[in-house]
């Protein structure tokens, strides 16, 4: 099985500023890759997912990803954020072969200070 | 589409009591699975389906039962409520199906209080 690790547990940042959440899954196996937000009281949005080809992806809300096979990582990226970003942010992994299970990392809580 | 439904909202229960929390998808998805999320854990996947007729249990299945008689619908029972089952219920879907998807697509959540 996966084990998905979010080092940060808690990233306060101040608006305008850039921001890197980190993701690192455990196994080498092909993957698929996934961010997913959650506002406030609501449930999982997804965010953007690295399924093949180009290694950097873009998502929704100004969000890019980069995938890292060698450091098996998956670390999402905002150049600027907005108060609007304020959330809960989750990576999950799903095996290429499987491809049911989907294994999820212990969250990130992103603040955005004004 | 309405998506991925959940109901209730909000449920309060006493130790003891049973329930079934409902879910159901519009989108014709083969797999659905409930999450339950608790603080400072993330996700941890309780019981997920890859068809009509076809369970399994996830990481924590225990205190939980799930059938799939329809392709819609995949409810969560409950059978004898603890304390330690408080916590927010999401169910979530994804394809293959009338719109194949990679990822899945998640209900708004049941938020679960048991006293």
């Amino acid at each position: 099985a996966q084990s998905v690790t979010q080092l940060d547990s808690q990233v306060p940042v101040f608006e305008e500023a850039p921001v890197e959440l980190r993701c690192n899954y455990s196994s080498s196996v092909s993957v698929y890759l996934f961010w997913y937000v959650q506002y406030p009281n609501q449930g999982l949005q997804l965010l953007l997912k690295y399924l093949s080809g180009s290694t950097l992806v873009k998502g929704i809300n100004g969000f890019e990803a980069e995938f890292n096979k060698s450091q098996t990582s998956f670390h999402l990226r905002k150049p600027s954020v907005h108060i609007s970003d304020t959330a809960e942010y989750f990576c999950a992994v799903s095996d290429r072969n499987t491809g049911n299970q989907f294994y999820f990392g212990t969250g990130t809580s992103l603040t955005v200070i004004p | 589409n309405a998506g991925v439904t959940q109901t209730p909202k909000f449920q309060v229960l006493k130790t003891g009591q049973s329930m079934t929390l409902q879910c159901a998808q519009d989108m014709n998805h083969e797999y659905m699975s409930w999450y339950r999320q608790d603080p400072g854990m993330g996700l941890r996947l309780i019981h997920y389906s890859v068809g009509a007729g076809i369970t399994d249990q996830g990481e924590v299945p225990n205190g939980y039962n799930v059938s799939r008689s329809t392709t819609e619908d995949f409810p969560l029972r409950l059978l004898s409520a603890a304390p330690s089952q408080t916590s927010v219920y999401f169910c979530a879907s994804r394809g293959p199906g009338q719109a194949f998807s990679y990822e899945q697509y998640f209900g708004p959540g049941t938020r679960l209080t048991v006293t």
